[in-house]
C-alpha cells in the first residue's frame, strides 16, 4: 500500500493568514492526489483533485500544486469557515489510501 | 443535483454480517466514468477507503479487507450494497458512501453521503 504522511498534524492561524499543508507518498503517485476538507460533523468535500484542479466552486484562494512524492495544499486569507481536518488522498493505486489529516484551528 | 444516502443497522452484534445500502439521485449507475465508493472513518480517526465499483462491472476492494467484502449495484433502483461480513468492535465506524469519478486516469470522490455510524458491540 502506498503510506501517506501529512505535516503537521496540526495548526493554529489567524483570519487572514497564509497556511500550508504538505502531503508526502511513499513512493511517485505522479500527479494523482486529492486534498479533502472536513468540518466537524460533517462528511468529506473534496477541494483538488489531480494534484491541482479545484472542484467547482470552491474559493480561489484554496489551490494544491505538487508531483510525483511531494505536494502541497494551500489556503490563503484565511477565513472563519476554514476551520476543518484537511486530508490528503492518493488515486495513483488501490487501495486509494488516505493520510492521517491535519486539523486546522483559526484563531 | 447529486445525492447520496447511506442506510443499513446502527448497531451489529460481533460476528454478524454487516449490510448497507447506498441509494444514490442526480446520476445514473450506468454512466460512464462514473462509479460509486464505500469509505469509512472510525470515532476521531482517518478515512479508509474499502471498495469500489464502476458501470463496467469492474468492482476493486481493499486488500485487507478483500476476503469480507462484497459490493454490488442494483442500477434499476439506483442502489450500491456493501456486505461486510465477521464483523469485530474495531469495524465500529462512520461509513460513507461517494460518487467516484475518473477523468483521464485521475480519480476522486466528488459527493459523499452523510455517512452513518455502524457499531459493532454484543
Amino acid at each position: 500500500d502506498i503510506r501517506m504522511t501529512q505535516s503537521p498534524s496540526s495548526l493554529s492561524a489567524s483570519a487572514g493568514d497564509r497556511v500550508t499543508i504538505t502531503c508526502r507518498a511513499s513512493q511517485n503517485i505522479i500527479i494523482y492526489l486529492n486534498w479533502y476538507q472536513q468540518k466537524l460533523g460533517q462528511a468529506p468535500k473534496v477541494l483538488i483533485y489531480g494534484g491541482s484542479s479545484p472542484q467547482t466552486g470552491v474559493p480561489t484562494r484554496i489551490s494544491g500544486s505538487g508531483s510525483g512524492t511531494d505536494f502541497t495544499l494551500t489556503i490563503t486569507s484565511l477565513q472563519p469557515e476554514d476551520s476543518a481536518t484537511y486530508y490528503c488522498q492518493q488515486s495513483y493505486s488501490a487501495p486509494y489510501t488516505f493520510g492521517q489529516g491535519t486539523k486546522l484551528e483559526i484563531k | 443535483q447529486v445525492t447520496l444516502k447511506e442506510s443499513g443497522p446502527v448497531v451489529v452484534k460481533p460476528t454478524e454480517t454487516l449490510t448497507l445500502t447506498c441509494t444514490v439521485s442526480g446520476f445514473s449507475l450506468s454512466s460512464a466514468r462514473m462509479g460509486v465508493s464505500w469509505i469509512r472513518q472510525p470515532p476521531g480517526k482517518a478515512l479508509e477507503w474499502l471498495a469500489h465499483t464502476f458501470s463496467n462491472e469492474e468492482d476493486s476492494y481493499s486488500p485487507s479487507l478483500k476476503r469480507r467484502l462484497s459490493i454490488s449495484k442494483d442500477t434499476s433502483k439506483s442502489q450500491v450494497v456493501l456486505t461486510m461480513t465477521n464483523m469485530d468492535p474495531v469495524d465500529t465506524a462512520t461509513y460513507y458512501c461517494a460518487r467516484t469519478r475518473v477523468v483521464a486516469a485521475t480519480y476522486w470522490f466528488d459527493s459523499w453521503g452523510q455517512g452513518t455510524l455502524v457499531t459493532v458491540s454484543s
